[in-house]
């Protein structure tokens, strides 16, 4: 199985809303990713995590708080969003962070903020 | 730097013709080097890798992919386009064994009846 799943899959909120975004593998992969995607443009990363602890974040505004409960889940918490922060999200992961490991993203969280 | 290069933004090709994205990369090291798909709405697949070794590497749904260290390219390729293969490909590498992948800026393939 290499299914890497998402929710919700579309969130509208108000710039003055908290909300989550979710991600869930169970293909016991130790670095798992969020990404932030514009239409028609490669992902961004935004923030790796391996192991469970916080490796990579890409100087994200502090809006976005990602939050690694166990190896299985990973969520990024929004709070105050600006609406160029619209965009879908992507989380992937993969066996391990450092290697030639290829990443397996979930479908995104298409979120508009108003 | 280290970059990844797809020099055509769109690639239109008749269904049973052969296809081929291009895809460059800078030299840094030796990257590992993916091809990944994204149907509208969706997110990214996987396609194939290059780690080292045999220059043609196969991957999921009859894609191929050419390895040229001279010409630091690792082009997409296959023998026979269909209508459904058309999408969005990204080439994308990671240097020095770092979990960072760097992203072409993509190419959409559109295959036409």
């Amino acid at each position: 199985d290499t299914e890497v799943t998402q929710t919700p899959k579309h969130l509208v909120m108000g710039m003055t809303n908290k909300k989550s975004l979710k991600c869930e593998q169970h293909m016991g992969h130790r670095a798992m990713y969020w990404y932030k995607q514009k239409a028609k443009k490669p992902p961004e990363l935004m923030f790796v995590y391996s192991y469970e602890k916080l490796s990579i974040n890409e100087s994200v505004p502090s809006r976005f708080s990602p939050e690694c409960p166990n190896s299985s889940l990973l969520n990024l918490h929004l709070h105050a969003l600006q609406p160029e922060d619209s965009a879908l999200y992507l989380c992937a992961s993969s066996q391990e962070e450092r290697g030639p490991y290829e990443q397996y993203f979930g479908p995104g969280t298409r979120l508009t903020v108003t | 730097a280290q970059s990844v290069a797809q020099p055509e933004d769109q690639v239109n090709v008749a269904e049973g013709n052969p296809l081929t994205v291009k895809c460059t990369y800078s030299v840094s090291g030796n990257p590992y080097l993916f091809w990944y798909v994204q149907y509208p709405n969706r997110g990214l697949q996987f396609l194939l890798k290059y780690i080292t070794g045999d220059n043609l590497v196969k991957g999921s749904y009859g894609f191929e992919a050419e390895f040229n260290k001279s010409q630091t390219s690792f082009h997409l390729k296959k023998p026979s386009a269909l209508v459904s293969d058309s999408a969005l490909y990204f080439c994308a590498a990671i240097y020095n064994q770092g979990g960072k992948l760097i992203f072409g800026q993509g190419t959409e393939l559109s295959v036409k009846p």
